[in-house]
């Protein structure tokens, strides 16, 4: 299995500028993550969905963080408009049921000038 | 408030030695606890699980051991080798029911000499 994909793994823009994240989680896999993870604040959970259903957003930082998972094969995380504090590694990731293993992707370098 | 605390300060040790990580917590009572090892530029994997009526567990040359009582968590890597250079997180899920609100610790960077 190629893992769970990310895309892209950096990206650079300007202050108000939208980005979007993709996330291609492991065939199968019925949960997806979004991760953020900074230096001060270390790996937060943004967002999971369940079946493509968006379970538990209580992480999002702002109305300016928003999250799609249109089918099971893929997930977007966007950001409008990015502000430089959004600057950090955006981690998916999925799990076949909530007891299993969580498996992450590489990672999104988002820098926010 | 509800904290996970791992040494910030990186740990140096000799190549054959045992590394020893801490990973400590307040105001929660995980039914599980997690070790992930993050290489830079890379995403975390998943290590080991420990459940909380489980005192040690242990995969190869490593072992967790799990104390809720004094509410710690220490990872030993065991004969350590230059590759086992790493930042280590501990995780936890806060509401004992699964892993889908993991939190995470902010690790530890360990670094072996050979």
């Amino acid at each position: 299995d190629a893992g769970v994909i990310q895309s892209p793994r950096h990206e650079v823009t300007e202050m108000g500028q939208e980005v979007t994240l993709r996330c291609k989680p492991i065939s199968g896999h019925d949960y997806l993550f979004w991760y953020r993870q900074t230096m001060m604040r270390g790996l937060e959970l943004l967002i999971y969905f369940n079946n493509n259903v968006p379970i538990d957003d209580s992480g999002m930082p702002e109305d300016r963080f928003s999250a799609k998972m249109p089918n099971a094969s893929f997930s977007t995380l966007k950001i409008q408009p990015s502000e430089p504090r959004d600057s950090a590694v955006y981690f998916c990731a999925s799990s076949a049921d909530r007891r299993n293993t969580i498996y992450f992707g590489e990672g999104s370098w988002l820098t926010v000038v | 408030s509800q904290k996970i605390e791992q040494n910030s300060e990186a740990l140096n040790i000799q190549e054959g030695k045992t590394a020893t990580l801490t990973c400590n917590y307040t105001n929660y009572s995980p039914a599980y606890l997690q070790w992930y090892r993050q290489d830079p530029g890379r995403g975390p994997v998943f290590l080991l699980l420990i459940r909380e009526n489980e005192k040690e567990k242990r995969k190869e040359r490593l072992k967790v051991t799990f104390d809720t009582t004094l509410k710690q968590s220490l990872f030993h890597i065991t004969a350590s080798q230059p590759a086992d250079s790493a930042t280590y997180l501990c995780a936890l899920d806060p509401l004992g029911t699964g892993f889908q609100k993991l939190v995470f610790g902010t690790g530890t960077r360990l670094l072996v000499s050979p």
